[in-house]
């Protein structure tokens, strides 16, 4: 099975804080993904890579950045916490092949005082 | 902008009832995605298809390309069914519904 592992299901950080999100997958998927969800919104896509030290913006990059130093591994930086990035944040991956259903991890709900 | 419409967003049910979710989207896509999200926020995928019909157990998902509509059945629904449904088309990128949420009473 694979797995996708973020590392805190919950996490609270005062604005301003420069914060580190991480994300691990063990399927040697090529592509990685950051979104954050909040009611009435769905799923929107901040930032991608698919490959090493590659990234893509998505819909809404500001105020963030992201590495991707190693295969399996992909963060998400907050360079300067604001209480608008109060929110859900949930890693996925995937294969290269666009037909390839991507895999989520469990989310990490941060929250920003 | 709004390129998945689901419907309905909210879904109350009673044990057993024959459920459906429907989904329309507006972008040209190579195939879509169901996913179902439990209280507690870790998303799975059920099914990932480009045409016809797949079926899961008691899970079943249609797609009419043409008409750009896809429907997620749930039939014999149970409480453990209880989640946020997900419908995400892949056009150039992955789009995403805001979810029907579904409660099924015992």
């Amino acid at each position: 099975d694979v797995k996708v592992t973020q590392s805190s299901r919950y996490l609270v950080k005062r604005t301003g804080e420069k914060v580190f999100l991480e994300c691990v997958q063990d399927m040697d998927h090529e592509n990685m993904f950051w979104y954050r969800q909040d009611p009435g919104l769905g799923l929107r896509l901040i930032y991608f890579s698919y490959d090493v030290k590659m990234k893509e913006k998505g819909d809404i990059p500001e105020g963030y950045s992201v590495s991707r130093e190693k295969k399996e591994r992909f963060s998400l930086i907050l360079e300067s916490a604001s209480t608008n990035q109060t929110s859900m944040y949930l890693c996925a991956s995937s294969f290269t092949d666009r037909n390839q259903p991507q895999h989520f991890g469990d989310g990490t709900r941060l929250s920003i005082l | 902008k709004n390129e998945v419409e689901q419907s309905p967003q909210n879904l109350t049910a009673q044990e057993g009832e024959f459920i459906t979710i429907n989904c329309s989207y507006s972008v040209g896509i190579s195939a879509l995605h169901w996913l179902q999200q439990h209280p507690g926020g870790g998303i799975v995928s059920l099914f990932m298809l480009s045409s016809g019909k797949k079926k899961h157990g008691r899970l079943i998902a249609t797609i009419n390309i043409q008409e750009k509509h896809s429907s997620l059945h749930i039939t014999a629904s149970h409480p453990r069914d209880s989640a946020v449904y997900i419908c995400a088309p892949l056009g150039n990128q992955f789009y995403f519904g805001t979810g029907t949420s579904l409660t099924v009473i015992p």
